[in-house]
């Protein structure tokens, strides 16, 4: 069964660094999500992604971050210069025609 | 803007109990309404869902009816498992907002031999 991955699975960085998580969704799926978890507290949307650009995006996906489809099959979310509180499980997911999201498995991000 | 409510956990509960979990929300249009289950150390999985009103959502014996005129999706299973133990997400999605998940809070719930 098709599924979405995400790598890395964990990622420790200092304050100030770029992050790069990396995303494949399903290879038939055209529509692309970013959420963030932080530990203990609820999930919350970043990002939406059609047709090659930035559908929605909510008030934490400030200018520090950044999504791109560099080729046909990796979605990626960029963190320019990281800070304490990116600290966080981030999720990829995907849909097709239907709107059921699938979700990877998470990239847990430690900024130190 | 649209929101979602559950009941706050953890909730814990001996093998074989009924179990209900409260979820209601707030929508401007007519949403798709999903409960997601996070295993620990996991990542998120689609339990149920259901998209239009009086819809009944199913799997692995949880049910949830879409119900517009108290606008709940409240998740039900009438004999849980110590395998349930999980935090229970209920989220909606309309098409407006780019099909974005508005999530609740979470809910913990322990399941004990």
């Amino acid at each position: 069964e098709p599924e979405v991955t995400q790598t890395p699975s964990h990622q420790v960085t200092q304050m100030g660094q770029e992050v790069i998580l990396r995303c494949v969704p399903i290879s038939n799926h055209l529509y692309f999500y970013w959420y963030r978890q932080i530990l203990g507290q609820k999930v919350e949307f970043l990002v939406s992604f059609y047709n090659n650009e930035i559908s929605e995006k909510s008030e934490i996906f400030d200018d520090q971050f950044s999504v791109e489809r560099p080729d046909g099959s990796n979605f990626t979310l960029k963190i320019r210069s990281t800070k304490l509180e990116d600290s966080a499980m981030y999720f990829c997911a995907s849909h097709g025609q239907g709107e059921t999201q699938y979700f990877g498995p998470g990239t847990r991000l430690l900024v130190l | 803007g649209d929101s979602v409510t559950q009941m706050e956990g953890p909730v814990t509960l001996s093998e074989e109990a009924c179990l209900t979990i409260n979820c209601t929300y707030t929508a401007t249009g007519y949403p798709s309404l999903f409960w997601y289950v996070q295993y620990p150390g996991e990542g998120l999985q689609l339990l149920l869902k259901a998209t239009k009103a009086d819809d009944k959502g199913s799997n692995k014996g949880f049910e949830a009816t879409y119900r517009k005129e108290t606008t709940s999706f409240h998740l039900e299973k009438g004999s849980v498992q110590v395998s349930d133990s999980a935090v229970y997400f209920c989220a909606l999605s309309e098409r407006d907002s780019n099909y974005q998940l508005i999530w609740g809070a979470g809910t913990k719930l322990i399941i004990k031999p």
